[in-house]
């Protein structure tokens, strides 16, 4: 049974590109959250969804920002126009979706913007 | 706002001691809690959990302790082994009609041999 799969697990981007990160969720798994990590910071929750709807996006920024979980594939966190504000790790976690299940994280995907 | 944290940012300790790490929280709400271990270049590892029904839980070499009086959770590692260097993290899951795990800060152990 596959964990959590990002890809790409590197991504490099020029200011004013857009970035794609997708994330696979684990087997059985309909729940995704999308986190941010700065370094030596903790993870920002950004967005929750579940198929083919967005749950919570209070921790996504209002522009540039979007997440989608389609019926059928991985979920996308796009960046537009990105920034080298936006240079960080970005992870993905599955879940259950029960109030005492644990989410499990993939490897993420780490952002360069130069 | 309602929040996660921890007291330590950075706990040394030499391989063969036990290690404590704390964290507090806030939201009174949160029935659920999880540590996860992040080691450098990788994503968070699920340790161990708790739910808000309990006060201890252990696991291998570990266990966690819950005091909900004062809003405190610990992770206690026994016998600390260089492998246990990482960062660690609470995080709870808030109920606020959908359950989301949210994250403190973390707590960076190094383990000297």
């Amino acid at each position: 049974n596959a964990g959590v799969m990002q890809n790409p697990r590197h991504l490099v981007r020029r200011r004013g590109q857009e970035a794609r990160l997708r994330c696979s969720p684990m087997k059985g798994h309909s729940h995704v959250y999308w986190y941010r990590q700065l370094p030596e910071e903790g993870l920002k929750f950004m967005v929750y969804l579940q198929k083919e709807n967005i749950i919570d996006e209070s921790g996504m920024p209002k522009e540039r920002f979007s997440a989608e979980f389609p019926k059928e594939g991985p979920s996308i966190l796009r960046i537009q126009q990105v920034v080298r504000g936006d240079s960080a790790a970005y992870f993905c976690a599955s879940s259950e979706g029960e109030s005492d299940t644990e989410a499990f994280f993939g490897q993420g995907t780490r952002l360069t913007v130069v | 706002g309602e929040s996660v944290g921890l007291h330590l940012p950075t706990l040394s300790v030499q391989e063969g001691d036990n290690s404590i790490i704390n964290c507090a929280y806030s939201n009174s709400a949160s029935d659920y809690f999880i540590w996860y271990k992040q080691e450098s270049g990788k994503g968070p590892q699920f340790i161990i959990d708790i739910r808000s029904n309990m006060d201890k839980r252990q696991g291998q070499r570990v266990t966690v302790l819950l005091n909900k009086t004062v809003k405190h959770l610990s992770l206690q590692i026994a016998a600390t082994q260089p492998g246990d260097s990482a960062v660690y993290f609470c995080a709870e899951n808030t109920s606020g009609g959908s359950y989301i795990p949210t994250f403190g800060r973390g707590t960076s152990l190094i383990v000297h041999p």
